[in-house]
């Protein structure tokens, strides 16, 4: 079975300008997760999707959003970037989202300059 | 407010000996809890986890134990390896929905 796959694994990008990030989840998987990592911070929760809705959100910005499609891939945008956006992005699938283990894609590394 | 810690940043184990590794949380509606061990530019693994109606669950070399009255849980490996160096992320959850609250992570280092 195929894991979670994150495209891309890099990107750069300039302050100001948006970006889109793209993760497929594991076949079958239904929630699908984000995080943001940054040294010393751990993995900051984003968001989370379950059957095209948004079921949780985190404590970020309105720049941060994402939106789940019906075949479960899902995609995360941030506008406006900012210098501390800089970070690896993770995305998670795992079947319901309940008591269920998380299964993490390798990430996005977006670095903003 | 950070609602799951990982007050240790590092630890260092000698191969064979058990590594403890900590993690401590404030939320009492905390119902789930999951230890993940991430390598360099990986995602975290999934590694074990537990259930608030239990106090250890056991896989392997891998033992996680939870004391629920003084809101700890710990994940003992034995004997440790050189292969278990990696970054391990304590996590917790609040039924229902998949949001998981990681610590900060705990950097084992097993020397040979």
């Amino acid at each position: 079975k195929a894991g979670v796959t994150q495209t891309p694994r890099y990107l750069i990008k300039t302050r100001g300008q948006q970006v889109t990030l793209s993760c497929s989840p594991i076949s079958g998987h239904r929630s699908v997760s984000w995080y943001q990592q940054t040294p010393g911070q751990g993995l900051q929760f984003l968001f989370e999707y379950f059957s095209e809705t948004q079921r949780n959100k985190g404590n970020f910005p309105g720049r941060f959003s994402g939106r789940q499609f019906s075949n479960s891939r899902s995609e995360m945008n941030v506008s406006t970037l900012e210098l501390g956006d800089s970070a690896l992005y993770l995305c998670a699938s795992s079947l319901t989202g309940e008591f269920s283990p998380l299964h993490f894609g390798n990430g996005t590394r977006l670095t903003v300059t | 407010d950070q609602q799951v810690k990982q007050n240790s940043p590092s630890l260092s184990v000698q191969e064979g000996r058990i590594s403890i590794l900590n993690c401590d949380y404030t939320n009492s509606m905390f119902d789930y809890f999951l230890w993940y061990k991430k390598y360099p530019a990986e995602g975290p693994t999934f590694l074990i986890s537990i259930s608030s109606i239990k106090d250890k669950n056991e896989d392997g070399r891998f033992t996680v134990f939870l004391n629920k009255s003084a809101k700890h849980l710990s994940l003992h490996i034995v004997p440790s390896q050189p292969g278990d160096s990696a970054v391990y992320f304590c996590a917790a959850s609040a039924s229902p929905g998949g949001k998981l609250i990681f610590g900060q992570g705990t950097e084992l280092s097993v020397k040979p």
